[in-house]
């Protein structure tokens, strides 16, 4: 299993951009690359994935570094609402399943 | 749209005494999975089906722990007996796939809260 690395805790201001770094120097060519956040009391949510190209949707971008080793998940404009823990787990040779690691909480001040 | 809808939220009880967590995925789904999260272990995969059938129960801590998907619209985790450190948060997903290894995004109940006492 492709074994990733992301810092424990990340603050952020609100309505300012937030990058979320995430390293995977193990993954594989057919990984892909997703991300899901978990919010207090609830389960996780798909946040996005993708494979070598960055990937843009309403809730966030995925840029994914030329040799894939690495990805950062970017918020755009951060909110209140945002405030969770953040999951990047490499995917595919796993069967479709998600191993999640510790990921990293993300406190957004006011 | 319905999202996947877990039973009960909470549950309370005493060691040894069976208990069953409930899950119905969302419509059209063919893949369920149940996970289980703690503070000290994080969130673990116990098991998954696809199209009903078990494909992979590494996960299932031992043999207090079994889960059944009877139809598309229903499963069941259950733990016989139960002891204390089955005490967790039991989170269960689905996702529509056209075969086990699809990268479809899972969606996520809220989760069962369980106090074994």
């Amino acid at each position: 299993d492709a074994k990733t690395t992301q810092p424990n805790s990340m603050e952020s201001n609100e309505e300012e951009p937030v990058h979320l770094p995430c390293n995977h120097s193990t993954i594989s060519g057919t990984d892909y690359i997703h991300w899901y956040r978990q919010l207090p009391s609830q389960g996780p949510e798909y946040v996005i994935h993708g494979l070598t190209s960055n990937v843009n949707n309403r809730m966030a971008s995925l840029a994914i570094a030329e040799d894939r080793k690495s990805s950062t998940l970017i918020l755009h404009r951060a909110t209140l609402r945002d405030a969770a823990v953040y999951y990047c787990i490499p995917l595919y040779n796993q069967g479709g399943k998600l191993i999640f690691g510790q990921g990293t909480e993300l406190s957004v001040k006011p | 749209d319905a999202g996947v809808i877990q039973s009960p939220r909470h549950e309370v009880t005493e060691m040894g005494q069976e208990v069953t967590l409930r899950c119905k995925p969302i419509s059209g789904h063919n893949s369920l999975f149940w996970y289980r999260q703690t503070m000290m272990r994080g969130l673990e995969l116990l098991i998954y089906f696809n199209n009903n059938v078990p494909i992979d129960d590494s996960g299932m801590p031992e043999d207090r722990f079994s889960a059944k998907m009877p139809n598309a619209s229903f499963s069941t985790l259950k733990i016989q007996p139960s002891e204390p450190r089955d005490s967790a948060v039991y989170f269960c997903a689905s996702r529509s796939s056209g075969n086990r290894y699809s990268n479809q995004p899972q969606h996520f109940g809220d989760g069962t809260r369980l106090s074994i006492l």
